[in-house]
């Protein structure tokens, strides 16, 4: 089965606690990308990554860690320094520079 | 100047009626205009996108309308079904491998 597939669905995070958001792509494209969505704000960009082992920080990348060691993976961690965590993160891939971008499900974190 | 402004933030049609969203943008350097439609618990979905060369792109029920002069844009969703019922984004993008600006979002509601 093609396509974005982020883990976990839902993830809960302690106080002073980095955690790993994954995302997956079997689809063989070149650039995946980290976005947040809080309710009434759209999408705002983290991380992204147009090849391996490069990434460029987003409008948003206080707080966040990211890695491209293979193609298929672009892993996300939300370190404590991240004061404001909870949010729903979405991961999406780009074929080629004049392709769309498609969304994985997302991953939910919250805090306990 | 990044920013992409959309309206209403919700909205409520008939079913059988039709759905207009608005969005603006000032970049004038943005040029792949998307639309991303999105169901609770789920990654955005791309439902039909645009380039500014064009003035209007149609795919089934769904209407794309371009204004560059006036750097705006507009989705219609004719005879709107309560399966539409989605929050709905505008997006813009400056070529290449670029984060997508995203609006806000409208909440859509199709009533029987």
């Amino acid at each position: 089965d093609g396509g974005i597939t982020q883990s976990p669905k839902y993830l809960f995070r302690k106080e002073g606690q980095n955690v790993t958001l994954s995302c997956e792509q079997n689809l063989n494209h070149d650039a995946m990308y980290w976005y947040r969505q809080d309710p009434g704000q759209g999408l705002r960009l983290i991380y992204y990554s147009q090849i391996v082992n490069d990434f460029q920080k987003g409008d948003i990348a206080e707080g966040y860690s990211v890695s491209r060691e293979k193609k298929e993976s672009f892993p996300l961690t939300v370190t404590s320094a991240q004061k404001n965590p909870t949010a729903f993160y979405l991961c999406a891939t780009q074929e080629t520079s004049d392709q769309p971008q498609h969304f994985g499900d997302g991953t939910r974190l919250s805090i306990l | 100047q990044q920013q992409v402004k959309q309206s209403p933030q919700s909205l409520i049609v008939q079913k059988g009626g039709i759905s207009i969203i608005n969005c603006a943008y000032e970049n004038t350097a943005f040029d792949y205009f998307p639309w991303y439609q999105q169901f609770p618990g789920k990654g955005p979905a791309l439902l039909i996108a645009i380039r500014p060369d064009v003035s209007e792109k149609k795919e089934g029920r769904f209407t794309i309308s371009f204004n560059k002069s006036a750097k705006q844009f507009s989705l219609h969703i004719m005879d709107s079904q309560p399966g539409d019922s989605a929050t709905y984004f505008c997006a813009a993008r400056s070529g290449g491998y670029q984060k997508v600006t995203f609006g806000t979002g409208t909440k859509l509601q199709v009533i029987p």
